[in-house]
């Protein structure tokens, strides 16, 4: 079936600096959508690509899917300590929603 | 608030019990997805209904099962239950397609 691996796991930065997560798929993917959970929350949608190769941004946020359509990336620029909790990408369909492993971001003031 | 109800919020129960979580979905939304994440863990795809119909199934366990009813509404039941089904329980709807998950905000299933 379908695997969703996000890269790190963890990630600790200080303030200030910049964070990347990466998301593979192990089959080609209609879209990618990326998630924030704040510590103690749920999930809430942040964004969503289709196009092979697409670029969005979202003010220090930079999404990316990848030319294949198999991988994605989200690029945060000087995280600030509401950058706070774990990033999922999710590969989507019609039907089942498979999300990433998460990356747990830590922003150290 | 995503418009996703889920009750309870918080749930404790001894091992070998049996549970119903209940989740009402957006209104107008016709998905309805369920999800199970461990402590410090990602997110488990358990089931997913769409307008009464079962469409997708994950890694659910055969204690566990779900439905949806005529409202939309679903319910996820869990028996038999093991320390390690403690976890939290999320449920999520779409409208369908490839639209936005929202999710409420989650049951904390406590098994001791």
């Amino acid at each position: 079936g379908q695997q969703v691996m996000q890269i790190p796991q963890y990630q600790h930065v200080q303030e200030g600096e910049d964070f990347t997560t990466y998301c593979n798929s192990s089959t080609t993917l209609s879209n990618i959508q990326w998630y924030k959970q704040r510590p103690g929350g749920h999930p809430v949608f942040l964004i969503q690509l289709v196009k092979s190769g697409e670029v969005k941004k979202q003010k220090r946020l930079t999404f990316q899917f990848g030319e294949a359509k198999k991988n994605s990336s989200l690029h945060i620029t000087a995280t600030q300590t509401t950058d706070v909790g774990t990033y999922f990408c999710a590969g989507g369909g019609y039907q089942k929603v498979t999300f990433g492993t998460g990356t747990k971001l830590q922003v150290i003031p | 608030d995503s418009g996703v109800t889920q009750t309870p919020k918080h749930l404790i129960t001894a091992t070998g019990q049996r549970v119903t979580l209940r989740c009402s979905p957006r209104s107008g939304d016709l998905s309805v997805y369920w999800y199970q994440q461990s402590l410090d863990q990602g997110l488990q795809f358990l089931i997913q209904y769409y307008n009464g119909e079962e469409r997708a199934k994950g890694n659910i366990l055969e204690r566990f099962s779900a439905q949806q009813f005529p409202d939309l509404h679903s319910e996820l039941n869990l028996s038999s239950l093991e320390l390690g089904d403690s976890a939290l329980y999320f449920c999520a709807s779409r409208q369908g397609g490839n639209t936005e998950a929202f999710f409420g905000q989650g049951t904390r299933l406590t098994v001791v």
